[in-house]
C-alpha cells in the first residue's frame, strides 16, 4: 500500500477554473506539507500543518489554499492560477514527536498542473 | 539566496564503482540533513539521514558524510548498480517546533552505465 496518494496525478486548468488538489497518508503522520517544484528549480516549501493546524506559510500567494480537515488528509484548493503556477506539486507527511529532529519525510507521487 | 546547493546536475558512473553525490549548505542552523531518491513519475523517496552530532552514517551500499566545519555532505553508493539510476536531492532542516521544515537542494541526476 503506498503510503501517501495524490490525486489527481495529472491537472490541465485555464486561468479561470478552480479546482483542488488532494492529498492523503495512510501512515498515521501528524504533519504534512504541500511543496512545489518547478523545472530545474529546489523543491519549495508552501504549506505545513501539524496536528491540523498550519504553521507554516511561505509566503504563497492567496490564489493558493490549503484544507486540513484531519491529520490524514490535505487540500490545495486553486484558483485564478497563472501559467507560471504549472509545475509537479508534492504533498509529504512525517510523525510528529514533540520537537525531534530526527524525523523524515514520506512524499506522494505529486500532481503534474499545467495551467493554460 | 540557496541555503542548499548540489553543483553537479548530473553524474555518470561505470556500474560496479563508487557514486559520490556532493552537496554544500550555508546555513549553519542546520542540524539534519537527508538524501533523497526521485524516479520519474515517482515522488522523492527518503534514503538515508544524518545528525549534525555525526559525520558518517552507513545503512548498506549506502554512506553519507558530513563534514560540519566545510558546511559539506557526500553521498556515496558502492557499488553502485544499474537501479541507482535517479535524481538525487540533498535536504537540510533547521528544525522547528512540532514539523520538520526542508530545505532542497536542485538535485542531481545519476546515470549508472552498465
Amino acid at each position: 500500500e503506498t503510503g501517501v496518494t495524490q490525486t489527481p496525478r495529472h491537472l490541465v486548468m485555464g486561468m479561470t477554473n478552480k479546482k483542488s488538489l488532494k492529498c492523503e497518508q495512510h501512515l498515521g503522520h501528524n504533519a504534512m506539507y504541500w511543496y512545489k517544484q518547478s523545472a530545474k528549480k529546489p523543491l519549495e516549501l508552501m504549506f505545513v500543518y501539524s496536528l491540523e493546524e498550519r504553521v507554516e506559510n511561505n509566503s504563497v500567494p492567496s490564489r493558493f489554499s490549503p484544507e486540513c480537515p484531519n491529520s490524514s488528509h490535505l487540500f490545495l484548493h486553486l484558483h485564478t492560477l497563472q501559467p507560471e503556477d504549472s509545475a509537479l506539486y508534492l504533498c509529504a507527511s512525517s510523525p510528529w514527536r514533540g520537537g525531534t529532529l530526527t524525523d523524515t519525510q514520506y512524499f506522494g507521487p505529486g500532481t503534474r498542473l499545467t495551467v493554460l | 539566496d540557496q541555503q542548499v546547493k548540489q553543483n553537479s546536475p548530473s553524474l555518470s558512473v561505470q556500474e560496479g564503482r563508487i557514486s559520490i553525490l556532493n552537496c554544500d549548505y550555508t546555513n549553519s542552523m542546520f542540524d539534519y540533513f537527508l538524501w533523497y531518491k526521485k524516479y520519474p513519475a515517482e515522488g522523492p523517496t527518503f534514503l538515508i539521514s544524518i545528525s549534525s552530532i555525526k559525520d558518517k552514517n552507513e545503512d548498506g551500499r549506502f554512506t553519507v558524510f558530513l563534514n560540519k566545519s566545510a558546511k559539506h555532505l557526500s553521498l556515496h553508493i558502492v557499488p553502485s548498480q544499474p537501479g541507482d539510476s535517479a535524481v538525487y536531492f540533498c535536504a537540510a532542516s533547521g528544525g522547528i517546533q512540532g514539523a520538520q521544515k526542508l530545505v532542497f537542494g536542485q538535485g542531481t541526476r545519476l546515470t549508472i552505465n552498465p
